[in-house]
């Protein structure tokens, strides 16, 4: 089945510092999204975004499916980024098939 | 739109117990899909319903684990028997039809002593 690693797997940030997290596909996907988890677990949308790019506030994602990789961009990082980023990919079919995440901890 | 709804939010079960979750989708969503989540891994795929038909299950869904959708709004995932290594959080999540954006629940946690 498809692989998709994130890297890194861990980043400290400084609060205010930029960061960029990616995301590697091993085969052709028909979606890709973004999601954001939560200290209590909550997982949250951040961006659907099978290719190109999009802009969220602080928040940027490009897709090149091409290449098959996905980077996530956080600029001036604030403490409430603090979490787990994970990079999720659909090739087809309904399953969705996650990441191991980049653990987030954005320092005040 | 009051998002996906997942009961219990906690569950601590001995080890040979039965448990059940419960889903409540996003009105609308015809889609509903669980996942497992154990510490520090992504969720895992375990099923797929459209409306209350079941489409679709992983192998991690062994005969312990049985989902149902009996009218096609809200979910339930049991689980017989429970063993240590069931112990995890459990992600509901719905969609609509045609849409690949999937909303998730805050999930149920599991622990098995």
């Amino acid at each position: 089945g498809i692989q998709v690693e994130q890297s890194p797997p861990d980043l400290i940030l400084q609060e205010g510092a930029n960061s960029t997290l990616r995301c590697n596909f091993s085969d052709s996907v028909n979606n890709l999204q973004w999601f954001h988890q939560n200290p209590w677990g909550q997982l949250i949308n951040l961006f659907y975004i099978p290719s190109g790019t999009k802009q969220n506030g602080r928040l940027s994602a490009t897709t090149v499916a091409t290449e098959r990789y996905s980077l996530l961009y956080i600029s001036s990082s604030q403490t409430t980024d603090s979490g787990v980023y994970f990079c999720a990919v659909n090739t087809g079919g309904f399953k969705t098939i996650f990441g191991a995440g980049t653990r987030l901890f954005v320092k005040a | 739109d009051t998002g996906v709804s997942q009961d219990p939010r906690h569950k601590i079960t001995k080890r040979g117990q039965n448990v059940t979750f419960r889903c409540d989708p996003i009105s609308e969503h015809n889609r509903l899909y669980w996942y497992r989540q154990t510490l520090g891994q992504g969720p895992e795929f375990l099923t797929y319903f459209q409306n209350e038909a079941q489409l679709e299950k992983s192998r991690l869904l062994s005969d312990r684990f049985s989902a149902e959708r009996p009218k096609g709004s809200f979910s339930t995932l049991e689980i017989q028997r429970t063993e240590q290594g069931d112990s995890a959080m459990y992600l509901c999540a719905s969609s609509l039809p045609g849409t690949d954006t999937i909303y998730f629940g805050e999930g149920s946690w599991l622990t098995v002593v």
